[in-house]
């Protein structure tokens, strides 16, 4: 099994545009969740998704779009970039809920100039 | 305002000796979960205790959870190299819908 994969890598953006960042996992979790990480702040839940057709929002959502149209793909959204956006994004999955372990992807590390 | 806390925010040590990091957190819980994050990379899961458990092992791992003070601690012994991370404690507050809440994590550096 691949996990939880995300792409890209790397992403330089100018402010006002717009991108989305890839999710997917292949080990079925009907839970899944994109964080940001900034320095010093651990990370901050941005929405998240209890099965396909079902988002919602979590402490960060603002400036940021979700949508589940399956299981396996949770992508995120950025209408209009800004600097404040500048961060690494973590997607995680899991069996059940926040109450279980969490399987994090590798990052996406985000520069908005 | 973040649920947990780690102390301390850095910690170094000599390979072979013990690491210990604290995490507080401010409202009841159901349960920690402790993650590892090697630089570069995303988190990784380590133990997770429920708020009616005391304490956990998980090979050189030993989390302890005192529910009356809100605090948690992480003890990593005989530490080595490949221990080098930074360290997150992660809380579900009965309140606020379950989601899962980070701390600002402890580095973690471990000499040869």
């Amino acid at each position: 099994n691949a996990g939880v994969t995300q792409t890209p890598k790397f992403q330089v953006l100018k402010t006002g545009q717009s991108m989305t960042l890839q999710c997917a996992q292949d080990m079925n979790h009907e839970y899944m969740s994109w964080y940001r990480q900034d320095p010093g702040m651990g990370l901050r839940l941005i929405h998240y998704s209890v099965g396909a057709g079902i988002t919602d929002q979590g402490e960060v959502p603002n400036g940021y779009n979700v949508s589940r149209s399956t299981t396996e793909d949770f992508p995120l959204r950025l209408l209009s970039a800004a600097p404040s956006q500048t961060s690494v994004y973590f997607c995680a999955s899991s069996y059940a809920g926040f109450t279980y372990e969490q399987y994090f992807g590798p990052g996406t590390r985000l520069t908005v100039t | 305002s973040q649920q947990g806390e780690e102390d301390p925010q850095a910690l170094s040590i000599q390979e072979g000796e013990n690491a210990t990091m604290n995490c507080s957190y401010k409202t009841s819980i159901n349960n920690l979960q402790w993650y590892r994050q090697n630089s570069g990379r995303g988190l990784v899961h380590l133990i997770l205790i429920r708020s009616n458990e005391r304490e956990k092992h998980s090979g050189r791992l030993r989390v302890t959870l005192d529910t009356s003070k809100k605090s948690s601690s992480l003890l990593i012994t005989a530490s080595r190299a490949a221990d080098t991370a930074s360290y997150f404690c992660a809380t579900v507050p009965k309140a606020a819908g379950n989601k899962l809440t980070f701390g600002g994590g402890t580095r973690v550096l471990v000499k040869p």
